[in-house]
This record gives C-alpha cells, structure tokens and sequence, in this order.
C-alpha cells in the first residue's frame, strides 16, 4: 500500500496474555518508529529502527516490551504479559531515512485494550 | 532532556473564528520543531516544521507558525478555523538530529463551534 499500514487496528486482550502489534511501513523507508499514545499523555517514543537494528530503544517501558524488525521492513511489537496500564494506542511511523528532516508518516495506530 | 509543553489541554472556538495553539519547548540547541493533526480515527499528518531562517513558517491547511526563540515557543495560528479543523494538535520537536525520534507535546483538542 501506498501508506504505514498497521494491524490489528484494535485488540481487545485478558491481562497477563502476550499480544504482538504489526507495522508496514512505506516501502524504501529505512527508518521505523514506535510510539504510544496514552489518554492524557500524549505520544511517548518506544524505539527506532535504521534497516533490520535498533540504535535508540530507550522509550520501551520495561523488559515486557520487546521489537523487531526483518528484511527492513515489517516491524512487530511485542508485550508480554500484558498489564492494564498498556492499554493505548500504538502507533507506527516511516520514513526514508533516520534523519529529523526528513518526515515521518504516520499509520493510523493499533488500540489495545487489556481487560 | 528535551520536553514540549501544550499547555492548553482543550481550546473551543466559534467557526471563522481566528485559532491559536500554544507550544513551549526545552532544547539545548537549535531546535527542529513540528506540529502534527490528529483527526479522529487517523493516523497523524504533518502540518508545518521549522528548522532553521525565516522564523515564521507556513503549512498546509491553511496554517502557520511562529518559532519564537526568547520566548521558546511555536506557536500555531490560523486566521478563520473550519469545522474540518476540529482535531488533536500536537506539537514535537526533533530528540535526535540523528534518528528523527520525536519528542511531542500532551496535545490540545479542539473544538469548532458551528
């Protein structure tokens, strides 16, 4: 697709469960973003790939958080052991390269919902 | 450490009515800055940036901002708001030159009254 494709776009998941969140982004785009938006604390950065590495995953809120990304393109975030403070919006951004002047594009985001 | 600050968290204003959004930043050097629309149920779009020269930037739909380094402000304007405008505003600055990590605001809804 022409955009960050990101899926599901919600999940509804029991406490204590692992989920997995995917992301697309724009072919040719070297660089990917995680971020979470929780209700009323705006847009937090999880972690940032350049190709298939992570030189910045200094956002990812405990070891229960985890990423990857293979042949420099699709992207999976994992929580383990879900906990009701995961529950946000997760959302996934590209761009061509790793670079702050070169715009990021945004996918429309996974909601999660631990019950 | 970086921060961005919005310090109005909801801002209702009448339709053709002119719109400003407030953005206070903490950066050490010259900072890039950005504002991004949310609308809802989609993903987050671009609105304008400022990295460097002329200190008031325009954007698309019909917006702008003015980077105000004594002040560390950037702010965004628009003249006559739309009931399209109707959205999440947040502000971001630049974490890293070199990975293009964002730092974003709380962000601001706003609401347009017909």
């Amino acid at each position: 697709g022409a955009g960050v494709s990101q899926s599901p776009s919600n999940k509804v998941t029991e406490k204590g469960k692992d989920v997995e969140l995917r992301c697309d982004p724009i072919s040719g785009h070297t660089a990917l973003y995680w971020y979470r938006q929780s209700l009323g604390q705006g847009l937090e950065f999880l972690i940032y790939f350049q190709g298939n590495s992570a030189p910045d995953k200094s956002g990812l809120p405990s070891d229960r958080f985890s990423a990857e990304r293979t042949g420099g393109s699709v992207s999976t975030l994992t929580i383990q052991r879900t906990q009701q403070e995961d529950s946000a919006v997760y959302l996934c951004a590209s761009s061509l390269v790793g670079r702050v002047r070169t715009e990021a594009f945004f996918g429309q985001g996974t909601r999660l919902t631990v019950v | 450490a970086q921060s961005v600050t919005q310090p109005d968290i909801h801002i209702t204003v009448s339709e053709g009515a002119s719109l400003e959004l407030r953005c206070n930043y903490s950066y050490g050097a010259t900072p890039y800055l950005f504002w991004y629309v949310q609308s809802p149920g989609q993903g987050l779009q671009l609105l304008l940036k400022y990295f460097s020269g002329d200190t008031l930037v325009q954007g698309i739909k019909g917006f702008e901002a003015e980077f105000k380094r004594s002040q560390s402000s950037f702010n965004l304007r628009k003249p006559s708001v739309h009931w399209s405008d109707a959205a999440e505003y947040f502000c971001a600055v630049g974490g890293s030159s070199n990975t293009g990590k964002l730092i974003f605001g709380q962000g601001t809804t706003l609401q347009v009254k017909p």
